[in-house]
This record gives C-alpha cells, sequence and structure tokens, in this order.
C-alpha cells in the first residue's frame, strides 16, 4: 500500500514569490491534515479535512495561506505571497476516519520550504 | 487549555540502556494519549496510543507507555536502547470534546554505542 505522497520535497523560493504543495493521501482516508513544522518543533496543525469539508482551519493564516482539497481525495496548500518566516516544513497527514483526532496518523515525507 | 509538555529536549542513552522519554499533558477531560517517532527525512510514525483500554500500552519496536491518570503523564520507556532507535520523539494529545489535537516539542534521542 502506497503511503502519504508529497510533492516536491524540496523549494525554495525568494520572498513575495507563490508557492503550492501537493499532498495525496492513503486511499480511502477521508481525514487529510496540513502540519508546520519549524526546526526543533513539533508539528503544528494548521488545517483538517474530513472528506472535501474543512472542519477546522482555526490555525491557517488566511491572509496568505490557502487551502482546497477537491473531491475529498489529494490536497494542495498555498502561500501567496511567501514571507521569511514560512520557511518550514510542511507535513502532510491522513487518517482512516472522519471525526480522525484520535485515529492513527499517517505522515508523508514533507515538503521543505526554504524563503530568501 | 490542552497541552502536552516533554521534558528534555536531547536524551543520550548508552546502548543496550534503558530508554526513558517523558511527557505530561494537562486536559479537562479523558485524552487520547499517542507516541510519534521521526527519522531523519521521514514522516512522522505512531509507535503506540492510549485509549482509555489498558494503561500500559504496548507499541512497535519494543517501546511501552504507561498512562498514569494521576500524574498526569504518559512516559515512554523501552528496556533496551538499540542503535536504530535514534530518532525524534513526539508526544501528542488529543481531546476529541474539545476537537483539539497538539503535539509537544519533541525529545530528539542519541544512542551511543
Amino acid at each position: 500500500e502506497a503511503g502519504v505522497v508529497q510533492s516536491p520535497r524540496y523549494k525554495i523560493i525568494e520572498k513575495k514569490q507563490p508557492v503550492a504543495f501537493w499532498c495525496n493521501p492513503i486511499s480511502g482516508h477521508n481525514t487529510l491534515y496540513w502540519y508546520l513544522q519549524n526546526l526543533g518543533q513539533g508539528p503544528e496543525l494548521l488545517i483538517r479535512y474530513e472528506n472535501e469539508e474543512a472542519v477546522d482551519d482555526s490555525q491557517l493564516p488566511k491572509d496568505r495561506f490557502s487551502a482546497e482539497r477537491l473531491k475529498g481525495v489529494d490536497s494542495t496548500l498555498k502561500i501567496q505571497p511567501a514571507e521569511l518566516g514560512d520557511s518550514a516544513v510542511y507535513l502532510c497527514a491522513s487518517s482512516l476516519l472522519a471525526g480522525g483526532l484520535t485515529d492513527t496518523q499517517y505522515f508523508g515525507p514533507g515538503t521543505r520550504l526554504t524563503v530568501l | 487549555a490542552q497541552s502536552v509538555t516533554q521534558l528534555g529536549s536531547h536524551v543520550s542513552v548508552s546502548e543496550g540502556a534503558l530508554v526513558l522519554l517523558r511527557c505530561n499533558y494537562s486536559s479537562s477531560v479523558p485524552p487520547y494519549l499517542f507516541w510519534y517517532v521521526q527519522y531523519p527525512n521521514q514522516g512522522l510514525q505512531l509507535l503506540l496510543k492510549y485509549t482509555s483500554a489498558a494503561t500500559l500500552v504496548k507499541g512497535i519496536n519494543g517501546f511501552e507507555a504507561e498512562f498514569k491518570k494521576s500524574e498526569t503523564s504518559f512516559h515512554l520507556t523501552k528496556p533496551s536502547a538499540h542503535m536504530s532507535d535514534a530518532a525524534e520523539y513526539f508526544c501528542a494529545v488529543s481531546v476529541v470534546a474539545g476537537n483539539q489535537f497538539y503535539f509537544g516539542t519533541g525529545t530528539s534521542l542519541t544512542v551511543i554505542p
């Protein structure tokens, strides 16, 4: 069974440029998560989808960040414009069940973003 | 507010020695608790989770953790460290009623040959 796929693995951009990250969850998983992980820190939840509905986006900086999960499968996270402080690893995870706060989350390898 | 605290951002043990990684949580309602491991350049992987069944939870790779309500703790242990255990370990708490999920700041485990 394929795991969570993320692309690109690495991205270097200049500040004020847009950037997008893509995630394909494990087949059949209803819940999808986007996390931000700063160096030396634990992941911080940005947004959680159950199927195509964003059920928790309270920590997503909506002035510059946006996300979508069309058809309840893969998802895209976008930053426009990027700032220096956005340099971090962006993790995608999925879990089988809806209402998945107690369910095992399966993580992708992450996208390491560097903003110059 | 719910939160999770991992004491010790770096822990070093000798190969074959006991591994003890500490995790304390604060929650006004019974939480679900998790330990995840992150190897270099890889995604996080579940080691074990507590979901209000047995208080002693056994996970993969010989790890186990015990839920102690009186101490609000969920410490991770392994009797004998192996070189392959070197990684970053994250404790996480989920409070379903509050629709909240938090990771701790992580503990980096080094195993000395």
